[in-house]
């Protein structure tokens, strides 16, 4: 089973911030968070992952609390395109490996 | 660089065939994972190799198999096809296999549609 848990769904206005809490309790000390998104049924898209420091790249900020059992992905200028399933994924550590599980993740619709 | 390549894009098949669906990973990637996604179950695991070697697995039956040559291109084969297996199937390539503890990025191909009638 995956080892986030996130919104099924939000609303954000075109131009505006999109913000995207996720919830991992139980994460490791050495494990990444990880921030995927999945458009039309395309293959997912990596975005952004980050361990205990906040992180950024062009195309979006990964903000992680301290004690590291939430995130925050932000898409700071939200554009239609951006409409899309995001996925936030930690590893689980099963059978000696690693797997990188999906949960439902949530569906963002940017709107006009 | 060239992305990860997914052949074929599309296919049909019958109830009871078999069918073999292959993944080009990044150059220099040197682990593959297979993933299933359907409307309802959304994205599952289903393997991962690295090295030529099946690190990992996930919950599917035997009828799900794969491998992985030495130059790192994968295959992965339904065996006995049913309408369950409908799908769009990824690969994902990442550098690292899934038995490092740093930080292992997938990057996924744009999928193989499976249509089983």
């Amino acid at each position: 089973d995956a080892k986030t848990t996130q919104p099924p769904s939000m609303d954000c206005a075109e131009g505006r911030a999109a913000n995207l809490p996720c919830n991992h309790s139980t994460i490791s000390g050495n494990e990444y968070v990880y921030w995927y998104r999945q458009i039309h049924s395309q293959g997912p898209q990596y975005i952004i992952h980050g361990l205990k420091n906040n992180e950024t790249n062009e195309m979006a900020s990964l903000i992680i609390t301290e004690d590291r059992k939430s995130s925050t992905l932000i898409l700071p200028h939200a554009t239609l395109r951006d409409t899309a399933v995001y996925y936030c994924i930690v590893r689980v550590d099963e059978s000696g490996g690693f797997k990188t599980i999906f949960g439902a993740g949530t569906r963002l619709f940017v709107k006009a | 660089k060239a992305g990860v390549t997914q052949t074929p894009r599309y296919l049909i098949k019958t109830r009871g065939q078999q069918v073999t669906l292959s993944c080009s990973p990044i150059s220099g990637h040197r682990s593959v994972s297979w993933y299933q996604q359907t409307p309802g179950q959304g994205l599952q695991f289903l393997f991962e190799y690295f090295s030529e070697t099946q690190r990992n697995k996930g919950n599917f039956p035997g009828r799900f198999s794969g491998r992985q040559f030495s130059n790192s291109r994968s295959e992965m084969n339904v065996s006995t096809l049913e309408l369950g297996d409908s799908a769009l199937y990824l690969c994902a390539s990442s550098f690292f296999g899934g038995d490092t503890s740093g930080a292992n990025v997938l990057t996924f191909g744009a999928g193989s549609r499976l249509t089983v009638l």
